[in-house]
Order: structure tokens, then sequence, then C-alpha cells
């Protein structure tokens, strides 16, 4: 399968520990996104990566999240200190852009973290 | 403030019959538009895309309609099938920008 991987696919942990998400893109993309999606809501942009540029950041991503994608391959979202309200699907995306365009998103099947 | 809006939480459709998913935004520097399907358990996957130059695209059953002066975008579906129902999320961004910024969805049911 050589779609976007996610892992864990679920994440269940206690109020103030701290949690990583891992993400393989497809290999031959060079963006890579990061969405968060709630109960009845469309995904919402918390950051993107081209190669391993972090390029832009959502003012959802508080200072407890943190991402890398230290060889602009995979990429790894940390949460520390979790509160209930993290509670989400993280959805990882990856894509190919050559010069301008947002284009097609291919997503991976997220990781859900249940915060207690 | 909710960029990019899908008023109808679901839709109910027999087979057969024409499916027609709504889709307004009020950012008017959006220049590209996209739909995405999701099953249960599954990342969203890409269906269709209009850019604001064309106003109609289709692909087989699918079509996507763009109104500019209403910012308003649909999706057709004909014939809608049982294995059309899914989420459905419109989505949009600027050419040339890094996110797309999605609708909250509309759930469709394709009764057979």
């Amino acid at each position: 399968d050589t779609g976007v991987s996610q892992n864990p696919r679920h994440k269940i942990t206690k109020r103030g520990q701290n949690v990583t998400f891992r993400c393989d893109p497809i290999s031959e993309h060079n963006r890579l996104y990061w969405y968060r999606q709630t109960l009845g809501q469309g995904p919402e942009f918390l950051t993107y990566f081209q190669n391993e540029a972090q390029l832009e950041k959502s003012r959802l991503l508080s200072d407890r999240f943190s991402a890398e994608r230290p060889k602009g391959s995979f990429s790894t979202l940390e949460i520390q200190r979790t509160e209930q309200g993290d509670s989400a699907m993280y959805l990882c995306a990856s894509s190919f852009i050559r010069t301008r365009g947002t284009g097609e998103l291919f997503f991976g099947e997220g990781s859900r973290l249940t915060v207690l | 403030d909710q960029q990019v809006k899908q008023n109808s939480p679901s839709l109910s459709v027999q087979e057969g019959r024409i499916s027609i998913l709504n889709c307004d935004y009020t950012n008017s520097m959006f220049d590209y538009f996209l739909w995405y399907k999701k099953y249960p358990a599954e990342g969203p996957t890409f269906l269709i895309s209009i850019s604001s130059i064309k106003d109609k695209n289709e692909d087989g059953r699918f079509t996507v309609f763009l109104n500019k002066s209403a910012k308003h975008l649909s999706l057709h579906i004909v014939p809608s099938q049982p294995g059309d129902s899914a989420v459905y999320f419109c989505a949009a961004s600027v050419l040339g920008g890094n996110k797309l910024v999605f609708g909250a969805g509309t759930i469709l049911r394709v009764k057979s």
C-alpha cells in the first residue's frame, strides 16, 4: 500500500500526558499537512511542510503542539500536556506541488485521540 | 468565522435519482474548490475540483457547478448509487495558497 500511513490509529490517554502521532506520506510527495477534525466538523488546517521546512502554522496550533519533518519524509505531531479539548481525529495529508496551487491532497486514515 | 458552509447536515436520496449537495463560501479570494468524500474509518478522498475560471466541471456521474456571483457551488451526482453513501466535504483554497478550508460536511444516504 503506497498511500498515506498514520500511526497509531487510536490513542487513549489521560489528561496531562504527552502523545505523539506519526505520518508517512506518499513517497514522492513534497508537501505534508496536518489537519484536525472534531465531531460534526470538517477538517481544520493545523500546519504544513514543504520538504523539511515547516512553512505555515495555524492559530489553532498552540505552543503545546509541535510538528516535525526532520528529513523531508515522515512527520510527527506531538501534543504535550494533553487536555480534553484535544480529543479529535488528527489527519495527515500529502501532495506534490511543482510550483503553485494547492492541488489534491491525499489523506491518511487519521489518528483518533481520546483524552480522559 | 466559517468561510465555507454546508448548510444541509444530511440528505437522503433514492437510488437512481439525482443527489445535489450545496456549499456556500464567504471569502472572495477563494479561487479553487474541491469536493471530498469520506467513508467511516477512512480519510477523506478527493472527488472533483473546479477552478474559478470555469462554471462547470464534469467527471462521469459527478458534476460540480460554480456560481461566483452567488459564492455558491454544488455537486450533482447522477444517477445516485448506494455506494455513494458517505460524508461529502466542500473545500476551498486560494491558488498558490497552502491550505484547504473545509465545510462541516453533508451526510448523503442513497436508499436502494
